[in-house]
């Protein structure tokens, strides 16, 4: 079947320090992967996305590399900020699966100045 | 111009009550979605819609009931609700089921059974 695994959090990041949050993916074929993020009391915003293998997703500093061989897209930031404080989510869908995401347990990032 | 909002966005109600939840999107998306986020943030989609078609009905109880009137719009019927249906309820939309489409969420509909 089809299923995301995320490392658990919480993370816990001092302003300006390296940001990595591994999600590992399940999917027969080729799935679209996609990073979202959830700010509190908020709805899930698409961060980045990548449809096919070595794709690279990037926005507002974060990059993801959709890797088939290890079937991972780790998220990644050189320098997070106080703002990126959010609950981050590794998702994936087929063209099989009518539009249904898959998500990840979410990863909890709390930044600290 | 919020393009997905969803009412209302808290909801306190007792056991055994029925209540709705509304979405509407101005995207010009035909797909539209329900998820429901449990306390752990454990994201599942419960319902799907394209065209005002259903498309995906996961394992849900048959007292949660959508109802999407038009593309622009999907909303939600519960009956007779539980303790267990305490949770966040998103709508997302999107165009077309075609994979590498991104999904637009609403801010959500916190649900409080007491």
């Amino acid at each position: 079947g089809n299923s995301v695994t995320q490392m658990e959090g919480p993370v816990t990041l001092s302003e300006e320090a390296f940001l990595t949050i591994n999600c590992t993916y399940t999917a027969t074929g080729y799935p679209s992967l996609f990073w979202y993020v959830q700010y509190p009391g908020e709805g899930l915003q698409l961060l980045l996305k990548a449809t096919k293998a070595d794709d690279k997703g990037s926005n507002k500093g974060f990059e993801a590399t959709y890797r088939k061989e290890t079937t991972s897209f780790h998220l990644e930031k050189g320098s997070v900020q106080v703002s990126d404080s959010a609950v981050y989510f590794c998702a994936l869908t087929r063209g099989s699966t009518l539009g249904r995401l898959y998500f990840g347990r979410g990863t909890q990032l709390t930044v600290w100045p | 111009d919020t393009a997905v909002s969803q009412t209302p966005k808290y909801l306190v109600t007792q056991m055994g009550n029925d209540k709705s939840i509304k979405c509407e999107q101005n995207l010009g998306h035909d797909t539209m979605y329900w998820y429901k986020q449990d306390s752990k943030k454990f994201l599942k989609i419960m319902f799907s819609y394209n065209n005002k078609e259903l498309i995906i009905n996961e394992t849900v109880p048959n007292r949660f009931s959508p109802k999407s009137p038009d593309k622009a719009h999907l909303n939600l019927h519960i009956n007779s609700l539980e303790l267990g249906d305490s949770a966040v309820y998103f709508c997302a939309s999107s165009q077309g089921v075609v994979s590498n489409q991104p999904q637009h969420f609403g801010d959500g509909t916190r649900l409080s059974i007491l």
